[in-house]
């Protein structure tokens, strides 16, 4: 009864791939959201979404993108992937509406290596 | 621009109390969270604070200062489990979380 899981949790490919990585929460929250954290461990917000709004990180390269099939679900597409692309990326919900403050949850990461 | 500050690195003693600041500048407030990370985990929340004054919650307490852009997340009674990075992450005026670089607590028998 994981509440926020993510597949893979490893991903070793090469450089020039396109991989996917998947997400998915049974919380019920209305708001997804995908995250770098690198080799010095800062946590960097790539997308949050929710069905109304997609809000992106202006420093995430276009060759990154969220695809999401319905509320539960928020997908991680990354295409033409480079050697700085290597990092572990979390999932994380959270329930907003007016309560804009309750805390993320976060699936257990993928750790992406690049070759 | 938006700032987080927090030591990278702490060592205490098992059985002692540790005391991991934060430091915030952010475009507005709406709270101020903290986040335990074990090595090769994922982050899980600890606290929310969002008025002045300290939160107690076990052997965990977190405290704020809103004036004084400031918090404390304070650990009693050391357990080696409590090795870990803590994160402090500030809710802007916006509801976007900035997150700081996370504090590492070594602990020591």
């Amino acid at each position: 009864d994981t509440a926020v899981s993510q597949t893979p949790k490893y991903l070793v490919t090469q450089m020039g791939n396109d991989k996917s990585i998947k997400c998915e929460q049974n919380l019920g929250h209305d708001t997804m959201y995908w995250y770098k954290q690198d080799s010095k461990k800062f946590l960097k917000i790539m997308f949050s979404y929710n069905n109304k709004e997609l809000i992106i990180n202006e420093t995430v390269p276009n060759r990154f993108s969220p695809k999401s099939p319905d509320k539960a679900h928020l997908n991680l597409h990354i295409n033409s992937l480079e050697l700085g692309d290597s990092a572990v990326y979390f999932c994380a919900s959270s329930q907003e509406g007016g309560h804009r403050n309750q805390p993320q949850h976060f699936g257990d990461g993928t750790r992406l290596s690049i070759l | 621009g938006q700032n987080i500050d927090q030591p990278t690195e702490m060592t205490a003693t098992e059985g002692a109390i540790v005391q991991i600041n934060c430091t915030y500048q952010t475009s507005g407030f709406n709270g101020l969270f903290w986040y335990q990370q074990h090595a090769g985990e994922a982050p899980t929340f600890l606290s929310y604070n969002v008025l002045d004054g300290l939160e107690e919650k076990g052997r965990f307490s977190s405290f704020l200062s809103r004036s004084k852009g400031y918090s404390y997340l304070l650990l009693k009674e050391l357990q080696m489990k409590d090795s870990a990075s803590y994160l402090c992450a500030v809710l802007d005026s916006n509801y976007q979380l900035i997150w700081g670089a996370g504090t590492k607590l070594i602990i020591k028998p």
